[in-house]
């Protein structure tokens, strides 16, 4: 089944930096590609998605970037702010036709004020 | 935040005791998944259903069944609780599939603990 790595585990910026998380998926048939912002004690909420007919998706100061032949795909923040700091997860959707959806472990981002 | 409700939010519970946690959605989503979250680990899915009845297994399945006997309750149980068991519970729902996946909207969590 899709396995799905993601790094850095943590992560701490001075404000006002970029900040890049990245992650790899194991089947290439996957498609869909969500990331998740999650604050303390929140549930975990969709920021931006990206599909595998699209490279690149850009939301204000977030975006993300697919590269299908490496499987990997990377959420990028600039100028980072303070509300920028939680848990940030990525996921890929299962290409079995199920409907499930796999996430990484996590990168929690500390942006420094 | 898709009109997912999750009870109980908060429960302890002792080992060897049955636990069912209930998910409760209003968007007519037609699936519906139960995550458990830890630490180093993130969200790993437990079960999930594509209708009404029909479920299936996810990453970490062993010591918990699930129900749906309608579209808008999804309970996940667990048989005799273990330590090991205690975490946070996420239930999610995603409508009808398309071509390429749909977002998944996550309730507000149930913290469970085990002693």
């Amino acid at each position: 089944g899709e396995n799905v790595e993601q790094h850095p585990s943590t992560l701490s910026v001075q404000e006002g930096d970029s900040a890049v998380i990245k992650c790899t998926y194991s089947d290439s048939a996957s498609n869909y590609f969500p990331w998740y912002k999650q604050e303390l004690g929140k549930r975990p909420q969709l920021i931006i998605d990206i599909r595998s007919n699209v490279g690149e998706k850009k939301d204000q100061r977030i975006a993300v970037t697919l590269n299908k032949t490496a499987k990997h795909f990377s959420l990028h923040i600039t100028e980072t702010q303070p509300e920028d700091s939680a848990v940030y997860f990525c996921a890929a959707s299962d290409p079995s036709g199920t409907y499930k959806y796999i996430f990484g472990t996590g990168t929690r981002l500390k942006v420094l004020a | 935040d898709a009109g997912i409700t999750q009870s109980p939010r908060h429960k302890v519970t002792e080992t060897g005791t049955p636990v069912t946690l209930r998910c409760h959605q209003t968007e007519n989503h037609r699936y519906m998944y139960w995550y458990r979250q830890d630490p180093g680990h993130g969200l790993r899915l437990i079960h999930y259903s594509y209708g009404v009845k029909d479920t299936d297994k996810g990453e970490v399945s062993d010591g918990y069944s699930v129900s749906r006997s309608k579209t808008e309750d999804f309970l996940l149980t667990l048989e005799s609780a273990t330590s090991s068991q205690t975490s946070v519970y996420f239930c999610a729902t995603n409508q009808q599939g398309s071509k390429y996946g749909n977002t998944i909207y996550f309730g507000e969590g149930s913290w469970l603990t085990v002693v």
